[in-house]
């Protein structure tokens, strides 16, 4: 069965710094999907971004870029120039190729400090 | 890009009563998830709801507690039964819209259920 583990539980950054969390994963199979959610305090669940395991080149969607290395099965989010608005519990979610069901790690609570 | 909502957004309810949870989406949409979130905990997946067909549940939710009506491609409702007070819970909806992105799941605002 796949697992995704995220082993950092609270993290914190000022604010313009750089952060990076962590998500590992367990799988046997070559095709899937891998995304980060982010869910601010009371708020909804967002898609921050998501990446294709076919695809060697890493996602990046404006802040947020992935570091994704598949033979180590990791997955991680880096966050440059944090801003308060980041302060959120972040999700990593894995997705095998054709079906539906997301996986999802623990969560980091993430807080930017000004 | 869709909007997705529920109803209600919280609510405060007596055990043994149940409570019907509503999610609407403004787009026709294939597949409809049900997700439990727990106190400071992760997702978890209750359900999958496709219209026409028989929610399909994963191993520790069963039809009796949770059941499940999809009765178009816009709407869905999961019903918590018999509550107690670990039934304590948020509960999202979400949904796979036709997009570029295939496979990914757009989330409801969730529904706050404090059952006393």
């Amino acid at each position: 069965a796949q697992t995704v583990t995220q082993s950092q539980p609270e993290m914190s950054v000022q604010e313009a710094e750089t952060v990076t969390l962590s998500c590992t994963y367990d799988t046997s199979e070559n095709n899937y999907y891998l995304f980060w959610y982010k869910q601010p305090p009371s708020r909804q669940m967002i898609l921050v971004i998501r990446q294709e395991a076919y695809k060697q080149q890493n996602a990046t969607e404006n802040r947020f870029s992935v570091n994704f290395q598949k033979a180590a099965k990791s997955f991680s989010l880096k966050i440059s120039d944090s801003q308060l608005g980041d302060t959120a519990m972040y999700f990593c979610a894995f997705n095998q190729y054709n079906t539906d069901k997301l996986i999802f790690g623990t969560g980091t609570r993430l807080q930017v400090f000004p | 890009s869709a909007v997705i909502s529920q109803k209600p957004s919280r609510d405060i309810c007596q055990r043994g009563t149940s409570l019907t949870i509503q999610c609407q989406v403004d787009s026709q949409v294939t597949m409809m998830f049900w997700y439990r979130q727990q106190p400071g905990q992760s997702l978890t997946l209750i359900a999958t709801a496709n219209q026409g067909s028989e929610a399909t549940y994963e191993s520790g939710f069963v039809i009796d507690k949770f059941p499940i009506s999809r009765p178009n491609l816009t709407f869905s409702t999961l019903t918590v039964s018999n509550m107690s007070p670990e039934d304590s819970s948020i509960y999202l909806c979400s949904v796979i819209l036709d997009s570029r992105w295939i496979e990914t799941q757009y989330f409801g605002p969730g529904t706050r259920l404090l059952v006393l």
